[in-house]
Formats: structure tokens, sequence, C-alpha cells
């Protein structure tokens, strides 16, 4: 099975800041990553499919990278509507989610 | 539009079989590229995937449930299903069901649409 691990598990930042949330995989994964935004009390919602496609109608500040085992979501300019806990979720060898980084406001 | 709800007996003993239903619209269980997934959630936790059923009537089971999954779909009535059986306290969580389509935008995965959840308790 591949384990998806996700770090930070919290992250504190600030209005405006660049923000970067890594998931890493237990083996190459070969992009087959997608990132959900999950709001408190709120079913997740897609937000990038294959490791760096925006979802329609999700922000451009939100971009996703990587390859191999190591990606990242970026947020280039953190909004209060962005609090919320990000999951990384790989569909390459069986289906795995990350165990979560809850983004909060400084 | 698509929509999706779950729907579920709320609370269960230990032992007992969980029923699931998913109701959905917007879109067809028969249409080629489409499938339904159930993931569940423990309060303050993160999601595990559990199941997923495909318009072909594929199946795929999260290997360590799979011997208490059994997923399966009304294609005519646009509902899917899941029944986990025997289960304990563990079981416990809010159970999501999403709509995915394989071969998305570059041939991507997603699960685009998900239901609000329903929650479920086991409890003696």
């Amino acid at each position: 099975d591949i384990q998806m691990t996700q770090s930070p598990s919290v992250l504190s930042a600030s209005v405006g800041d660049r923000v970067t949330l890594s998931c890493k995989a237990s083996q190459n994964i070969n992009k087959n990553l997608d990132w959900y935004q999950q709001k408190l009390g709120e079913a997740p919602k897609l937000l990038i499919y294959f490791t760096n496609n925006l979802q329609t109608g999700i922000p451009s500040r939100f971009s996703g990278s990587g390859s191999g085992t190591d990606y990242t979501l970026t947020i280039s300019s953190l909004q209060p509507e962005d609090v919320a806990t990000y999951f990384c979720f790989q569909y390459n060898s069986g289906w795995t989610f990350g165990g979560g980084t809850k983004l909060e406001l400084k | 539009q698509v929509t999706l709800k779950e729907s579920g007996p709320g609370i269960l003993q230990p032992s007992q079989t969980l029923s699931l239903t998913c109701t959905f619209s917007g879109f067809s269980l028969s249409t080629y590229g489409m499938g339904v997934g159930w993931i569940r959630q423990p309060s303050g936790k993160g999601l595990e995937w559990l199941a997923n059923i495909w318009w072909d009537d594929d199946k795929y089971y999260n290997p360590s449930l799979k011997n208490r999954l059994t997923i399966s779909k009304d294609t005519s009535n646009n509902q899917a299903f899941l029944k986990i059986t025997n289960v304990d306290t563990a079981d416990t969580a809010t159970y999501y069901c999403a709509r995915i389509v394989d071969g998305y935008n570059y041939g991507a995965l997603v699960m685009d649409a998900w239901g609000q959840g329903a929650s479920v308790t086991v409890s003696s």
C-alpha cells in the first residue's frame, strides 16, 4: 500500500502570506495526485487534480506542483476564507488520502 | 448540476450491519468513466477511502476493510449502496459518497462532487 505523509500537520500563517503544504508518497505516484480542501463542518472540495491543474472555480492563488514522491500545494497570498484542512490523495496504486494539514490564521 | 446525498441509520449497535445509501442526480452511473465512491471521516480525524463502484460494475475495496464491505448500485434509480458488516465503535464516523470521474482532463481521476455526509454512531 502507498502511504501519504503530509506536513506540517498544523500550519499557522497570516493573511497575505505565501503558504506551502507538503505531501510525500511512500513510492512514485506518477503525478496521480489530487488536493482537496475541507472547511469546518463541510464536505471536502476538489482543488487541484493531476498534481497541478486547477479545478474550475478555484481561485488562481492556489497552485500545485511535484513529481515522483514529493508534491506541494501553494497558496500565493493567504486569505481568511482559506482556513481549512487540506488533504492530498493518490490514485496511482490503490487509493490513499494523506493525513491532512490544518491551516490556521496567525 | 451534480448532487449527492447520503442516508443511513444514524445509530446502530456493535456487530450489526451498516447499510448506507447514496442518492444522486445530474449524472448517470451507466455513463462511461463515471463512478461513486464512499469515504468516511471519524470526528476530528482524516479521510479514509472505503470503496468504489464504476459504470461497468467494477468494484474496488480498501484492502484493510475488504472482508466487511459490499458496494452495489441501482443505475435506474440513481443510487449507490454500501454495506459494512460486524460494525464496532471504530466505525463511528461521517460517511460521504462522491462522484468519481475517471479520464477527467489530462486523464486524471477526480472526486468532483460530494454529498453532505451521513453521521453514523456505533454504540451499545
